[in-house]
């Protein structure tokens, strides 16, 4: 499996501020997906990133408020921009493994005030 | 489309008694289906997966599952509870296709008493 790393771990920041989360996986892959795991609540896929291409957001998320960008096949980056309270979360990232298997990070928590 | 369901939000056993966690899915094809346990403040950790092969699949730290096709369910099990297995626990379906990413249930918290 995937050895996967995220910064940072934690952060504390302020309203209308913009928050980027890296995540950097230890071998070459082509899909890597960024998840959000609101308080008490499961998973959301928040967007898929491929190598190369635009990322693909799923309904409810957009571009402007979520950037991201995949410069190359171990890295990847996801901005949460112009912060709310209601962007406290857990953010998670997670690469393919084979037989539709993910293997996911260890979460950003992320606290708005 | 795939969607999950999983039937308790909260189950609570003794140490050393059975675990049964219940997960029902939805999909229009054989889907590919697994179990992720978050322990607090920890990452996602892949417990089992079915991928078409076996339909009684063996996963990590004891648990089990049995995929079902005509009850279309896909059981978490363990023969003994141990302390250590307290955690969120997620059925998971794949969207499959060129989409690749999953689908999570609600999660079953899994309380483990002394």
């Amino acid at each position: 499996s995937a050895v996967i790393s995220q910064k940072p771990s934690r952060d504390i920041c302020q309203r209308g501020t913009s928050l980027t989360i890296q995540c950097q996986v230890d071998s070459q892959v082509t899909m890597m997906f960024w998840y959000r795991q609101q308080p008490g609540q499961s998973l959301t896929l928040i967007a898929t990133a491929n190598q190369g291409s635009e990322a693909t957001y799923e309904s409810g998320f957009v571009i402007d408020k979520f950037p991201i960008s995949r410069p190359n096949l171990t890295f990847s980056t996801l901005t949460v921009s112009n912060m709310s309270p209601e962007d406290s979360s857990i953010y998670l990232c997670s690469v393919e493994g084979g037989s539709d298997t993910q293997y996911f990070g260890p979460g950003t928590r992320l606290t708005v005030l | 489309a795939q969607s999950v369901t999983q039937l308790d939000s909260h189950v609570s056993v003794s140490e050393g008694t059975p675990v049964l966690l219940r997960c029902n899915y939805s999909s229009s094809y054989s889907p590919s289906l697994f179990w992720y346990v978050q322990h607090p403040n920890k990452g996602l950790q892949l417990l089992l997966k079915y991928t078409s092969a076996a339909t009684l699949v063996k996963g990590i730290n004891g648990f089990e599952a049995e995929f079902k096709k005509s009850e279309t369910s896909f059981h978490l099990t363990k023969p003994s509870a141990h302390m250590s297995d307290a955690a969120e626990y997620f059925c998971v379906v794949s969207r499959g296709g060129s989409q690749g990413n999953l689908i999570f249930g609600k999660g079953t918290k899994l309380s483990v008493k002394p």
